[in-house]
């Protein structure tokens, strides 16, 4: 079976602050990617990252940094000095070598108050 | 490149229409799928195919019909629109798992609602 989990429904957060967004998945396959969305108000989804399952290394970008973990099978997301245009719906998902899908979480709604 | 595309961007029926909504992608991605988005519940997907002539259904099928003829375009078909089919539609192409640019891309999403 393939599951994702994002726990926190909504978050709230006061502009500079940092912020974690957690993701687990759940996986029988020992190759598999996963990706991070995000959705601005605006409703379009955005591609922010995508790492293979052999690829433990964290990844930087900017403000945005990713902490993968496949013993805790974990993928989570940090904003660092958090800012108003960061508010928006943010999905993580998963997908399987073997087979074609995509699983979502049911995404976080991050708020970041000015 | 346009990406992926979707028509219309909204659209308004009453319960019982039928009714198309359009997606086309012009990268040459194999793996195309379609997705409703309702609040609290994130993406759930519909259907899926992986190449022309290859459909399969996803986690909510019901009451939707899709196609694959070519590899570019996968409109998504309402037999009878139901209050219930009321969502944001996404088309998402991709290549197949594991190419180095097996990432979803999306399309801007129908806002549909059924009367």
């Amino acid at each position: 079976a393939q599951k994702v989990t994002q726990a926190q429904t909504e978050i709230s957060v006061v502009e500079k602050e940092d912020v974690t967004l957690d993701c687990v998945y759940e996986t029988r396959d020992t190759t598999y990617y996963l990706f991070w969305y995000k959705q601005p108000p605006s409703g379009e989804l955005v591609f922010l990252i995508r790492r293979n399952s052999f690829d433990e290394q964290n990844e930087i970008s900017g403000r945005y940094s990713w902490n993968f973990q496949k013993s805790t099978s974990s993928f989570n997301f940090t904003i660092t000095a958090s800012q108003v245009v960061d508010s928006a719906v943010y999905f993580c998902a998963l997908r399987g070598h073997t087979g074609n899908q995509f699983y979502f979480g049911t995404g976080t709604s991050l708020t970041v108050i000015p | 490149n346009a990406g992926v595309t979707q028509t219309p961007k909204f659209q308004v029926l009453k319960t019982g229409q039928s009714m198309t909504l359009q997606c086309a992608q012009d990268m040459n991605h194999e793996y195309m799928s379609w997705y409703r988005q309702d609040p609290g519940m994130g993406l759930r997907l519909i259907h899926y195919s992986v190449g022309a002539g290859i459909t399969d259904q996803g986690e909510v099928p019901n009451g939707y019909n899709v196609s694959r003829s070519t590899t570019e375009d996968f409109p998504l078909r309402l037999l009878s629109a139901a209050p219930s089919q009321t969502s944001v539609y996404f088309c998402a192409s991709s290549y197949m798992p594991g190419s180095r640019t097996d990432t979803q891309y999306f399309g801007p999403g129908t806002r549909l609602t059924v009367l």
